[in-house]
């Protein structure tokens, strides 16, 4: 099974800040991979697919990059309903794997 | 619009079985498969599989080929997931999703399951 490796797990920002959030794949997953954003007690929500594709609706603050089997999520301009957990999920290869999640919260 | 929307929660007892639903609205079901994804409290997402909805074939993670059995009932849009001699492991919430491109579009709500004597 491919694993994903996703950092940190948690971290703790500021309204207005910039934040990065990382999944390293354990081979090549050929861009592959998708972002989710859970808060408390709901289900999580895709933001990107295929390591970069804004899913509709949502915010533009919310970006994705890769560089080889390191994939990035990037949130600009922290607003307070960013505050969730994200996942990043690979769909190369059965089974789909999901990273351990990142925490984020705001200061 | 598209939902899904899954049964209620669960309180069962060691051995039990139960069975869970996940009602699709807003879309042609046997459009999409279906997943199932199992999250234990406070921890993160585990894949458990996923249902053909044309072929009604499910396929299963190998942490969920004992015990755990997707099925379909294609005339009521609705996706199940049976658990069968329930362990205390097996407590947490349960989660469908459509499936599109690889990637979970839309989610069901989830139905938290607890397992204790």
């Amino acid at each position: 099974d491919i694993q994903m490796t996703q950092s940190p797990a948690s971290l703790s920002a500021s309204l207005g800040e910039t934040v990065t959030i990382e999944c390293l794949a354990s081979e090549d997953i050929y861009s592959n991979l998708a972002w989710y954003q859970q808060k408390p007690g709901k289900s999580p929500q895709l933001l990107i697919y295929d390591a970069s594709s804004l899913q509709d609706g949502v915010p533009s603050r919310f970006s994705g990059s890769e560089s080889g089997t390191q994939y990035s999520l990037e949130i600009n301009s922290l607003q307070s309903e960013d505050a969730a957990t994200y996942f990043c999920q690979q769909h190369h290869d059965y089974p789909y794997t999901f990273g351990a999640g990142t925490k984020l919260e705001l200061k | 619009q598209i939902q899904l929307v899954q049964s209620g929660p669960e309180l069962k007892k060691p051995g039990e079985s139960l069975k869970i639903s996940c009602k699709a609205s807003g879309y042609t079901f046997t459009d999409y498969a279906m997943q199932w994804v199992k999250q234990a409290p406070g921890k993160g997402l585990q894949y458990m599989g996923w249902i053909n909805t044309q072929t009604g074939k499910p396929t299963y993670a190998d942490d969920f080929k004992e015990r755990f059995v997707f099925s379909l009932e294609t005339s009521a849009s609705t996706a199940y997931l049976q658990i069968n001699n329930l362990k205390n492991e097996d407590t947490a919430t349960y989660f469908c999703a459509r499936l599109e491109f690889g990637v979970f579009d839309y989610w069901g709500q989830g139905v938290m399951v607890t397992v204790s004597s």
